[in-house]
C-alpha cells in the first residue's frame, strides 16, 4: 500500500528566504506526482504535476523535483512572499488516476 | 482552466438526517469525478471513484449504502451522507476530470457539520 510522508509538518519562514518542502512516498511504481497548495477552509490547487519520465518542472517561483529510485520529491520556492502562506500537498498517481496524498506542510512566510 | 463547483460549500444537519452534496465541471464534460474526505489537519481519502454511466467504484472501508454517489450526467455527479452522525462530519471534495489519464481538477470543497 502506497503511504506518502511529508515533512515538516509546519514550517514558518521570514518573507523572502528560499525554502524546501520534501515528500517521500513507499512505493516507486507511480505514474506521476503532483503538488497541490491548498488555502484554509477550500479546495485545491494544482501547483505542478511531474510524470514519472521526467525529473523536475518549473514554474514561476516554484522547482519541483522527482527521484523515483529513492521515493522522493522536493518542492523549492524561491523568495518567499506572504501570499505563500497555505498548507501545500504532495500526492502520487497509484495507477493512472488515483491519487494517493501526503498530509501537508502549513507553511506561514511571515512579513 | 477547468472549473469545477461544489454545492452547497457548508451544511449543518441533525443526526439521522441525510445530505446531498453536488459536485459540476462547469466548462468541460467530466468522464470521471472523485469525491475525497478530509478530516481536520488530515489529508484527503479517496472515498469513491465515478464514471458516468456507470456504478461508483468505492475505496476499502468505505460503506457504499451510507455514501450514494450518483454520476448520470458528464457534468454532475452527487454524494448523499445517508442517515448522517456526527463522526460524518468532515470536508468533502470532489475533483473531475475528461478521462483516461487527464488532470484532475479539484471543487472547493463543502464543510458538513453533523449535530
Amino acid at each position: 500500500k502506497q503511504e506518502v510522508t511529508q515533512i515538516p509538518a509546519a514550517l514558518s519562514v521570514p518573507e523572502g528566504e528560499n525554502l524546501v518542502l520534501n515528500c517521500s512516498f513507499t512505493d516507486s511504481a507511480i505514474y506521476n506526482l503532483q503538488w497541490f497548495r491548498q488555502d484554509p477552509g477550500k479546495g485545491l490547487t494544482s501547483l505542478l504535476l511531474i510524470q514519472s519520465s521526467q525529473r523536475e518542472q518549473t514554474s514561476g517561483r516554484l522547482n519541483a523535483s522527482l527521484d523515483k529510485s529513492s521515493g522522493r520529491s522536493t518542492l523549492y520556492i524561491a523568495a518567499s512572499q506572504p501570499g505563500d502562506s497555505a498548507t501545500y500537498l504532495c500526492a502520487v498517481f497509484e495507477g493512472a488516476q488515483k491519487l494517493v496524498f501526503g498530509q501537508g506542510t502549513r507553511l506561514t512566510i511571515n512579513p | 482552466g477547468a472549473v469545477v463547483s461544489q454545492h452547497p460549500s457548508w451544511v449543518i444537519c441533525k443526526s439521522g438526517t441525510s445530505v446531498k452534496i453536488e459536485c459540476r465541471s462547469l466548462d468541460f464534460q467530466a468522464t470521471t469525478m472523485f469525491w475525497y474526505r478530509q478530516f481536520p489537519k488530515q489529508s484527503l481519502m479517496l472515498m469513491a471513484t465515478s464514471n458516468e454511466g456507470s456504478k461508483a467504484t468505492y475505496e476499502q472501508g468505505v460503506e457504499k449504502d451510507k455514501f450514494l454517489i450518483n454520476h448520470a450526467s458528464l457534468t454532475l455527479s452527487t454524494l448523499t451522507v445517508t442517515s448522517a452522525h456526527p463522526e460524518d462530519s468532515s470536508f468533502y471534495i470532489c475533483s473531475a476530470s475528461a478521462g483516461g489519464t487527464d488532470t484532475q481538477y479539484f471543487g472547493p470543497g463543502t464543510r458538513l457539520t453533523v449535530l
